[in-house]
């Protein structure tokens, strides 16, 4: 049982470098989200997906993309990263609707210098 | 813009003694309430979900309230084990929840 899937675990990216972090669900879910984890800080929604085709903003938006590839996939993308990018992002999933519990990945670690 | 608060930030406790985490948020039109647990290095596995119109939900040794009119929740974890140990972190909305930082529990054995 995969659940939700993160590539890459970890990375480190210099300063303006951009990459896209790769989140995938075997749960025939509806809904995807991205999050950042900072330290103290509680997690943070940055985009979301309510079904495949849609995407809207969440809390922390500024600096990322996402793409709705399919039903199973959700990427988050940096175009040009900046040091206050650095945090842990975690892609989750749930079968839609605001009653469902969200299903987590576990994590990419990204460092950028 | 919902505000969610968990006090206290860690907590220590001997095996066997009951836990109780608090959690608090501004505003109470809400959609649901989780309870999510949070192992080192790792993502977080949902615990308990309390939709708006309940006031409870229990699980095993788990049992979540919720209080909408005056912004709590309550998680007890009745007779803690050092599995137990992790962080414990609480979410209101629906489609964009809003975390707490968390409560870091260490059970003793």
């Amino acid at each position: 049982n995969a659940g939700v899937t993160q590539t890459p675990k970890f990375q480190v990216l210099k300063t303006g470098q951009s990459m896209t972090l790769q989140c995938a669900q075997d749960m025939n879910h509806n809904s995807m989200y991205w999050y950042r984890q900072d330290p103290g800080m509680g997690l943070r929604l940055i985009y979301y997906s309510a079904s495949e085709g849609t995407t809207d903003k969440g809390e922390v938006p500024n600096g990322y993309n996402v793409s709705r590839l399919n039903k199973r996939e959700f990427s988050l993308r940096l175009e040009s990263a900046a040091p206050s990018q650095t945090s842990v992002y975690f892609c989750a999933s749930s079968e839609g609707g605001g009653y469902q519990p969200q299903h987590f990945g576990d994590g990419t670690r990204l460092s950028i210098l | 813009k919902q505000e969610v608060t968990q006090i206290p930030a860690a907590l220590s406790v001997p095996e066997g003694e009951n836990l109780v985490l608090n959690c608090s948020f501004t505003d109470s039109a809400i959609y649901n309430l989780q309870w999510f647990r949070q192992d080192p290095g790792k993502g977080l596995t949902s615990l308990l979900l309390i939709q708006s119109s309940q006031r409870e939900q229990t699980s095993g040794r788990l049992n979540a309230s919720l209080d909408k009119s005056s912004g709590r929740s309550t998680l007890y974890i009745a007779a803690s084990q050092p599995g137990d140990s992790a962080t414990y972190l609480c979410a209101v909305g629906n489609y964009k929840l809003s975390f707490g930082a968390g409560t870091t529990v260490t059970v003793r054995a």
